[in-house]
């Protein structure tokens, strides 16, 4: 079964740095997507940024980016220039290409962006 | 659309009383999931539907628990007889599957936290 560890529970930054979150995990298949979801304190989760395992390009969505180190069965989230609005839980999350369509979350890190 | 509508967003019952959450899911996503989330597990699989049929339902803890889709709008998680360990914040989320851009980004509801007392 696949695993996915998130060893960061909290982190804290300044408004404007940069920050990453730490992600790995556990899979023996070769085709595969990685996730990262945000939620905020409203509670209700939403898509952060997606990767294909097949894609050797590390994805990036505006000031979010990743980097993708398949061998090593690691990604980690970039935030560049963040802001009072990122506060929120990040979770990393794995999905299968073998047919299931079915998430496998992180335990999550607590992200504060102070003023 | 309105997103994926989940009901009641709080309930606090009773040990041993019956507990019914509801999900509209997206119009058109063919895939639904429920979700429980707690401190001490994290986000957990409980169950899966595609097409309304439930494909993987491992997750759901024990008996007491069972969901339903009748229909491609609706779906329900109830939990019968209720205990405090059930306390946590229940997600409904919907996608579309298959292997396009949208492979794996499901839309989740605000959950319904149910305490359990």
């Amino acid at each position: 079964a696949q695993t996915v560890t998130q060893s960061q529970p909290e982190m804290s930054v300044q408004e404007a740095e940069t920050v990453t979150l730490s992600c790995t995990y556990d899979t023996s298949e070769n085709n595969y997507y990685l996730f990262w979801y945000k939620q905020p304190p409203s509670r209700q989760m939403i898509l952060v940024i997606r990767q294909e395992a097949y894609k050797q390009q590390n994805a990036t969505e505006n000031r979010f980016s990743v980097n993708f180190q398949k061998a090593a069965k690691s990604f980690s989230l970039k935030i560049s220039d963040s802001q009072l609005g990122d506060t929120a839980m990040y979770f990393c999350a794995f999905m299968t290409l073998q047919g299931a369509q079915k998430l496998v979350f992180g335990q999550g890190t607590r992200l504060t962006i102070n003023p | 659309d309105a997103g994926v509508i989940q009901s009641p967003r709080h309930e606090v019952t009773e040990m041993g009383q019956e507990v019914t959450l509801r999900c509209k899911p997206i119009s058109g996503h063919d895939y639904l999931f429920w979700y429980r989330q707690t401190m001490m597990r994290g986000l957990e699989l409980l169950i899966y539907f595609n097409n309304n049929v439930p494909i993987d339902d491992s997750g759901m803890p024990e008996d007491r628990f069972s969901a339903k889709m009748p229909n491609a709008s609706f779906s329900t998680l109830k939990i019968q007889p209720s205990e405090p360990r059930d306390s946590a914040v229940y997600f409904c989320a919907s996608s579309l599957g298959g292997q396009g851009p949208n492979t794996g980004e499901l839309f989740f509801g605000e959950g319904s936290r149910l305490t359990v007392l």
